[in-house]
């Protein structure tokens, strides 16, 4: 079975500070993706990245970025100068490629990050 | 608009009654998911289709859910004689191909509360 946990049910901040975002992982496939959705109040999941099991690199898109560890299953995100724009609720989500779970992804609970001015 | 379009955006409704939702997804994807989610909680998967073909069910779709998707465009899923429990936002999402690469594209989903 697939499970994703983000440990940090809410987080506050205040604007220009940098936010980590935790996600943990179990998975038994040895080929699986994981991504990272924004969900922001108008209820839509928005997509901002998507890194497969075979590419550790850290990736930096403009003030996000993603740490990738396979050794600790963890893959965390980080805001950089934060700003009220970015408050939302923001899921980590885990596809694999092994029977049932091929295809499908498996969400964490969503973290709540409010950035105040 | 090329989105995942999902209708209605709010249902309320009585217990007891019969709802159904409509999703169309983006149009040259072949894949087609369901999802609910309750309050305070991540999107938790309810079935997918293949273009026609409905390839799995959750656990979580009792009897009392069905899905359809009769000619592998527009997708309708349908909750007989609700209950409040039911109450949540279903999501709909689209994506091409079993590709494991290929993101999957959500609509804003379709609230709905059971009285």
């Amino acid at each position: 079975a697939q499970k994703v946990t983000q440990a940090q049910t809410e987080i506050s901040v205040v604007e220009k500070e940098d936010v980590t975002l935790d996600c943990v992982y179990e998975t038994r496939d040895t080929t699986y993706y994981l991504f990272w959705y924004k969900q922001p109040p108008s209820g839509e999941l928005v997509f901002l990245i998507r890194r497969n099991s075979f590419d550790e690199q850290n990736e930096i898109s403009g003030r996000y970025s993603w740490n990738f560890q396979k050794s600790t299953s963890s893959f965390n995100f980080t805001i950089t100068a934060s700003q009220v724009v970015d408050s939302a609720v923001y899921f980590c989500a885990l596809r694999g490629a092994g029977g049932t779970s091929y295809g499908k992804l498996t969400f964490g609970q969503g973290t709540i990050l409010t950035v105040h001015p | 608009d090329t989105g995942v379009s999902q209708d209605p955006r709010h249902k309320i409704t009585k217990r007891g009654q019969n709802v159904t939702f409509r999703c169309d997804p983006i149009s040259e994807h072949n894949r087609l998911y369901w999802y609910r989610q309750t309050l305070g909680q991540g999107p938790e998967f309810l079935t997918y289709f293949q273009n026609e073909a409905q390839l799995e069910k959750s656990r979580l779709l009792s009897d009392r859910f069905s899905a359809e998707r009769p000619k592998g465009s527009f997708s309708t899923l349908e909750i007989q004689r609700t209950e409040q429990g039911d109450s949540a936002m279903y999501l709909c999402a689209s994506s091409l191909s079993p590709g494991l690469n290929a993101e999957a594209f959500f609509g804003q989903g379709t609230r709905l509360t059971v009285v």
